[in-house]
């Protein structure tokens, strides 16, 4: 596509329920990498994915995070057992190339917001 | 000590004004440096790579200092249209992912 999809937009869950956030890359974009933002706070880095593996997931916050990509393509990050702490703005960007150089291109996030 | 540090502002100018942030940062070994901007309630936007000779784009000057491990963005005759935030990012040696810092308010005003 054009640009970087996630779905859904926006999310109201109840805590301890589980919830999947997708992201659809840039077609050909290899580097896909997921972080979020708490309100007020810069971006904190969740994982990182080249292809469909993850070099690096030193991000995840706990074992309730997890995330795939499959397809070298539309990556899924779940949360199980929701907590208020995981409420933030989710955002996925992809990039070329996990050469240093190139910069990222974000989608729009999903506001998770956990009630 | 975080990773990328920079002051949050708010920095208030007038339009036309010249402003200047900084960042530091704290790997010594980064590689990739980039300026990008944030609108309220949006995602961030690359604004500019930055290079160890410094480069320009029309209005924003980036310049990098690396024996000071900081990095600068000049934006000369502000516009209301430049409110936003804006993010230093670093690419610390060792890792693939960009580590933003928490980024400097810019509020331009008529």
């Amino acid at each position: 596509g054009a640009g970087v999809s996630q779905s859904p937009s926006n999310k109201v869950t109840e805590k301890g329920k589980d919830v999947e956030l997708r992201c659809d890359p840039i077609s050909g974009h290899t580097a896909l990498y997921w972080y979020r933002q708490s309100l007020g706070q810069g971006l904190e880095f969740l994982i990182y994915f080249q292809g469909n593996s993850a070099p690096d997931k030193s991000g995840l916050p706990s074992d309730r995070f997890s995330a795939e990509r499959t397809g070298g393509s539309v990556s899924t990050l779940t949360i199980q057992r929701t907590q208020q702490e995981d409420s933030a703005v989710y955002l996925c960007a992809s990039s070329l190339s996990s050469r240093q150089n190139y910069g990222y291109t974000f989608g729009s996030g999903t506001r998770l917001t956990v009630v | 000590r975080k990773e990328v540090e920079q002051d949050p502002g708010p920095f208030n100018v007038p339009e036309g004004a010249t402003v200047a942030f900084n960042c530091t940062y704290s790997n010594s070994a980064s590689q990739s440096f980039f300026w990008y901007r944030q609108d309220c309630r949006k995602e961030p936007k690359l604004l500019m790579s930055v290079y160890s000779s410094g480069n320009e784009d029309g209005r924003f000057t980036a310049q990098l200092n690396r024996a000071s491990q900081y990095i600068s963005l000049l934006i000369r005759d502000s516009k209301l249209s430049d409110s936003a935030t804006y993010l230093c990012v670093v690419n610390p040696t060792g890792r693939r992912a960009l580590t933003f810092g928490s980024g400097t308010r810019l509020q331009v005003q008529p």
